[in-house]
C-alpha cells in the first residue's frame, strides 16, 4: 500500500519568514495530493491540493509543488503569521487504491511573533 | 458547501457500554465516507471505508465486530464502538468525499471510556 513520509515533524519560524514542509510517497499510481491544516482539537481543514498532471499550484501565501519523478511534494507558506501555527498533514491517494487518503505523520508549525 | 457534521463532539462512557457516533454530509450526497482514529499528537489512521448500501471495508487490524459501521443513506454514516474499553478512548473523526476526490472532515468525537 501507499506510504507517506513527512518532514520535519516540528517547525518553528519567525513571523514573516517562510515555512516549507516536505513529503514523499511510495505508490507511483498516486495522483492526488491534498494538504490539511489542523488546529488543536479541531477538524483537519483542506487548504490546498494538487493533482499529478500539475507541477505547482498557488493560493495566496500557500503553494504546493509536485515532483512525480522523485515522488515528493512540498508545501510552502510565505510571510507566515501567528495564525498559521497548527499541525499540517500531507496526504496521497490514487484511484487504484479506491481514492483512500494516506496521511503523512504531520508537522507541528509554530510561528513566533 | 461541502459541510460534514459529526455528533456527538465528546462522550464519556463506562467500560462495557456501546457508543454511537453519527456523521452527516449536510449539503451533498456522499456514497463513500471514511472513519479515522487519531491519538494525541499523531496522524490520522484510517479505520474503515463506509459505502452506502453495502458493507464497510475495514483496514487491517481493525475489528469489524468492535467498530460497527452503517451507511444507511447517502448523507449518513454511523460508527458504533461496541463494548467500549479504556483503550478505545481516542479522537474519532469521519470524512466524506466530495466531487470524487476532495475529502472534508467532520468535527470529530472525543471518546473517553472510564
Amino acid at each position: 500500500g501507499e506510504n507517506v513520509e513527512q518532514h520535519p515533524s516540528t517547525l518553528s519560524v519567525q513571523e514573516g519568514d517562510s515555512a516549507v514542509i516536505k513529503c514523499t510517497y511510495s505508490d507511483s499510481a498516486s495522483n492526488y495530493f491534498p494538504w490539511y491544516k489542523q488546529e488543536l482539537g479541531k477538524r483537519p481543514q483542506l487548504i490546498i491540493d494538487i493533482r499529478s498532471n500539475v507541477g505547482e499550484k498557488k493560493d495566496q501565501r500557500i503553494a504546493v509543488t509536485l515532483n512525480k519523478t522523485a515522488k515528493h511534494f512540498s508545501l510552502h507558506i510565505t510571510e507566515t503569521q501567528p495564525e498559521d501555527s497548527a499541525v499540517y498533514f500531507c496526504a496521497a491517494s490514487s484511484k487504484a487504491a479506491g481514492n483512500k487518503l494516506t496521511f503523512g505523520g504531520g508537522t507541528r508549525v509554530l510561528v513566533k511573533p | 458547501g461541502a459541510v460534514v457534521s459529526q455528533h456527538p463532539s465528546w462522550v464519556i462512557c463506562k467500560s462495557g457500554t456501546s457508543v454511537k457516533i453519527e456523521c452527516r454530509s449536510l449539503d451533498f450526497q456522499a456514497t463513500t465516507m471514511f472513519w479515522y482514529r487519531q491519538f494525541p499528537k499523531q496522524s490520522l489512521m484510517l479505520m474503515a471505508t463506509s459505502n452506502e448500501g453495502s458493507k464497510a471495508t475495514y483496514e487491517q487490524g481493525v475489528e469489524k465486530d468492535k467498530f460497527l459501521i452503517n451507511h444507511a443513506s447517502l448523507t449518513l454514516s454511523t460508527l458504533t464502538v461496541t463494548s467500549a474499553h479504556p483503550e478505545d478512548s481516542s479522537f474519532y473523526i469521519c470524512s466524506a468525499r466530495w466531487s470524487n476526490e476532495k475529502l472534508f472532515f467532520g468535527s470529530g468525537t472525543q471518546l473517553s471510556v472510564l
